[in-house]
């Protein structure tokens, strides 16, 4: 079955204990990104990736790092977590644009991290 | 500042008629723009999306549409179903950055 799959579900830490959330795409996707949703804002992209090693800033990436070692894997890294990152985390892939004009088919997206951070 | 916004945060809708969920964007440089569905304890699920250079978009009982002039969107769900009822989030690119609006929670009364 074609999925995203993040790890874990929920978790709760404490302040500045690091974190990392998996995220793996059986898709052979070339996109990948991450996002975080909360109440009244929508989802707001992390970070996002348009291949191995090619990694971007979205719109809220502070306090975040991504790596991209191999296609599949897009881990979320979270080195000093602090109480305003607890949120709803969601990983997506999508397969690269094609066409002229692009066509862009959209994002998969995971079933979503729920972080608490006390 | 939201570059994509949804002004209704929810919609309520009898079944069999239609549901018109609205977006409105600031950049113009978007040259894609989609909506997502959303369930409870899910991730969002894509479900059609737009480019630029057009103004309308059909898949089934979806169709989107675009003014460009005003800077909206809307998706129209014809005839709606139960089942559509869902948190809908429009989202727009630009080069390979996403912004979503904050949902509209569409309920579709049987």
């Amino acid at each position: 079955e074609a999925q995203v799959t993040q790890n874990p579900r929920y978790l709760i830490t404490v302040t500045g204990k690091k974190l990392t959330v998996t995220c793996s795409q059986n898709m052979n996707h070339e996109y990948m990104s991450w996002y975080r949703q909360d109440p009244g804002l929508g989802l707001r992209q992390i970070y996002y990736s348009m291949n191995v090693e090619v990694t971007d800033k979205g719109d809220v990436p502070e306090g975040y790092k991504v790596s991209r070692k191999e296609k599949r894997n897009f881990p979320l890294i979270l080195e000093s977590p602090s109480p305003n990152q607890t949120s709803l985390y969601f990983c997506a892939s999508s397969p690269r644009s094609t066409g002229t004009p692009s066509i862009f088919y959209g994002y998969t997206f995971g079933s979503g991290t729920r972080l608490t951070v006390v | 500042d939201q570059q994509v916004k949804q002004n209704s945060p929810s919609l309520s809708v009898q079944e069999g008629r239609i549901s018109i969920l609205n977006c409105d964007y600031t950049n113009s440089m978007f040259d894609y723009f989609l909506w997502y569905k959303k369930y409870p304890a899910e991730g969002p699920t894509f479900l059609i999306s737009i480019s630029s250079i057009k103004d309308k978009n059909e898949d089934g009982r979806f169709t989107v549409f675009l003014n460009k002039s005003a800077k909206h969107l809307s998706l129209h769900i014809v005839p709606s179903q139960p089942g559509d009822s869902a948190v809908y989030f429009c989202a727009a690119r630009n080069f390979n950055k996403f912004y979503f609006g904050s949902g509209t929670k569409l309920n579709v009364k049987p």
